[in-house]
């Protein structure tokens, strides 16, 4: 338990359908990410947040918009995907934006028809 | 291209054998850090090395970070199927916050 819980842990979508994935951490952690994990794949910065602020989008196709209300929550909102988006996404938290040490959730196993 | 390249990509072993898996890069890092990975959950932080020539050891597993900081490697003494996961290596370049990691060397240790 790295205190970063991540929901749904599965899902199945549609190219046409929204939906939302979840990230907590109570930590205290001031910083967030999202990563993308693709089978024999170096894992994928996609975006961060420091402080609720969004401080950096790796070139993410506008069909991702994450969203962080507040510096215990993260939320990846998703439309209209294409099939190679499916994918594990990864939410990580630390205290600060510096090298130390990622808390990962467990992941959302993310399926897109 | 990746910034860092693991070795090999697979690795199958027998209870009881040892295994090293290598991280290695032409870039220097400030700090590289060791992640394992069991299947249906997120990565696990098992060390940071900062120091060129740095040798941690955790109980079985001894971990190197290279004289000039562009390479490390994980070494697994008599390997239990409880090491099974997939090992990743990330490194933050110099004044750069940024981690990137590898790919990962899959291990599956055989009962």
């Amino acid at each position: 338990e790295t205190g970063v819980t991540q929901t749904p842990r599965h899902l199945v979508m549609g190219m046409t359908n929204k939906k939302s994935l979840k990230c907590e951490q109570h930590l205290g952690h001031n910083a967030m990410y999202w990563y993308k994990q693709s089978a024999k794949k170096p894992l994928e910065l996609m975006f961060v947040y420091n402080f609720k602020e969004q401080t950096e989008n790796n070139s993410v196709p506008s069909r991702f918009s994450p969203e962080c209300p507040n510096s215990s929550h993260l939320f990846l909102h998703l439309h209209t995907l294409q099939p190679e988006d499916s994918a594990l996404y990864l939410c990580a938290s630390r205290p600060s934006h510096t090298t130390e040490k990622l808390f990962f959730g467990s992941g959302t196993q993310l399926s897109v028809l | 291209t990746q910034l860092l390249e693991q070795s090999p990509q697979f690795l199958s072993i027998q209870e009881g054998e040892n295994l090293t898996v290598y991280c290695n890069s032409s870039s220097v890092f400030s700090s590289l850090q060791w992640y394992r990975q069991e299947p249906g959950e997120g990565p696990v932080l098992l060390v940071t090395v900062v120091t060129g020539g740095e040798v941690k050891k955790l109980k079985r597993l001894t971990f190197q970070f290279g004289d000039a900081r562009k390479d490390s490697s994980l070494h697994i003494t008599a390997a239990q199927p409880g090491d099974t996961g997939l090992y990743l290596c990330a490194g933050a370049p110099s004044n750069d916050y940024k981690l990137s990691f590898g790919a990962g060397t899959t291990v599956t240790v055989r009962a």
